[in-house]
């Protein structure tokens, strides 16, 4: 049973344009959720979070939604750079850091310059 | 600043031979600790996590085991690795009973032949 799904396996966006990542999880004791860059043979790094007494948390370029009623998320890349191709992985966390992070399985991010 | 390293970046083994990667933590003290692994193709499977010395909670039955013989050092071994084995493995901490943003290492790209 998966509790956090990532159903786009891979998106591709053009330089310049907005790149959004969608992200669906099932267990409603989650109350804290992360998203994850990924490059190829390395570790993943932190992008950006969101606690659930939140809707709505930004960083840059970088702003991750949260619809709790409708138990989704989504991370939005404005503008898109090339540099932001990656897999991206959203993660989700019950009982404020005593259990593990459950992970999606990743969308690859292709920006097209 | 924390650091987290990882070693060996790289290791190509036969099946049935042992093996152990090692993990350790810098710049903090009580670190939860975790080991991963990233199929091809596939997300990240939690594989062990750790809330501290010689306590291990282990998330997927398999030939892994893993030990915490020092507070900032994690340690995954295999008595006989299987080709199935193979993977990239990702060694990670958190802050302990704090949020959960995990940091991970570089990883260990790991071939069973």
């Amino acid at each position: 049973d998966q509790q956090v799904k990532q159903n786009s396996p891979s998106l591709s966006v053009q330089e310049g344009r907005i790149s959004i990542l969608n992200c669906d999880y099932t267990n409603s004791m989650f109350d804290y959720f992360l998203w994850y860059k990924k490059y190829p043979a390395e570790g993943p790094t932190f992008l950006i979070s969101i606690s659930s007494i939140k809707d709505k948390n930004e960083d840059g370029r970088f702003t991750v939604f949260l619809n709790k009623s409708a138990k989704h998320l989504s991370l939005h890349i404005v503008p898109s750079q090339p540099g932001d191709s990656a897999v991206y992985f959203c993660a989700a966390s019950a009982n404020s850091g005593n259990t593990p992070l459950v992970f999606g399985k990743g969308t690859r991010l292709s920006v097209i310059a | 600043s924390q650091t987290i390293h990882q070693w060996p970046a790289t290791l190509v083994q036969p099946v049935g031979s042992p093996l152990s990667l090692e993990c350790t933590v810098e710049g903090t003290s009580n670190p939860n600790l975790y080991w991963y692994r990233q199929a091809a193709g596939r997300g990240l499977q939690l594989l062990f996590y750790s809330v501290g010395i010689g306590q291990i909670s282990s998330e997927v039955p398999q030939n892994l085991s893993a030990s915490r013989p020092q507070d900032r050092q994690f340690i995954l071994s295999s008595k006989k690795l299987l080709l199935s084995d193979s993977g990239f493995y990702l060694c990670a901490w958190s802050v302990r009973r704090s949020t959960d943003t995990q940091y991970f290492g570089p990883g260990t790209r790991l071939t069973v032949l």
